[in-house]
């Protein structure tokens, strides 16, 4: 069953705009991650959100989490040609699963 | 240098045709876990391992077995498999699952048709 549901499932934007994805799940998380994958290879993990924490940032990367409306989102800032891939959240509700949402597919353009 | 290894990468095969998709990661990670991949769906767990002799089911583990022998090894297997298992499978590793810091590394993935 998917706890992860990302929106929208698709984001076309221009090159230097930032991309800004959301997530919403269903049960109680213990951490919150974000993960991009280059079309047909593995993913790549960006970023992890503890369940006590509200806002973090990695470089060009802003997550934010609100356990109250059980939802996170992903801001890509000054967006690049390079950043087109899909991007997915995974939740872990302190079981040993991550599950893993449908993902949102950005394009940018150059 | 730290990875995921995965083989095949592509494999053809047709139905009943046993077949096994290995798995080694060189991190010395107490947690494995094999993905399924299918248009619309997402990544949907199949099987996981939090270490040696300890495997369990994920949410779609029909017609499919794992077995965790040795800490780097996670094969998948397909004892007899059909069209409905044409898929990209992921495998995947995690220092941990028990503790708030468990991102997981994956593999390049492995892209099974089955005719």
């Amino acid at each position: 069953s998917q706890q992860g549901e990302e929106d929208p499932q698709a984001l076309s934007i221009q090159e230097g705009e930032n991309a800004t994805m959301n997530c919403s799940y269903k049960t109680s998380i213990n951490n919150l991650q974000w993960y991009r994958q280059n079309s047909g290879r593995g993913l790549v993990h960006l970023i992890l959100i503890r369940s006590n924490e509200r806002e973090k940032h990695s470089g060009r990367l802003r997550v934010t989490l609100d356990t109250s409306k059980k939802s996170s989102s992903l801001l890509i800032t000054a967006s690049r040609a390079a950043d087109t891939a899909s991007y997915f959240c995974a939740t872990n509700n302190a079981g040993n699963m991550l599950t893993f949402g449908g993902g949102t597919r950005l394009m940018v353009k150059p | 240098e730290a990875q995921v290894t995965q083989n095949p990468r592509y494999l053809i095969t047709v139905t009943g045709k046993k077949l096994t998709v290995t798995c080694s990661q060189n991190m010395n990670h107490e947690y494995m876990s094999w993905y399924r991949q299918d248009p619309g769906l997402g990544l949907r767990q199949i099987y996981y391992s939090m270490n040696v002799e300890v495997t369990d089911k994920g949410d779609v583990p029909e017609g499919y077995k794992v077995s965790r022998k040795e800490k780097r090894n996670f094969p998948l297997i397909l004892e007899s498999p059909s069209p409905n298992q044409t898929s990209l499978y992921f495998c995947a590793s995690s220092p941990t699952l028990s503790s708030s810091y468990n991102e997981q590394f994956f593999g390049p993935g492995t892209r099974l048709t089955v005719l």
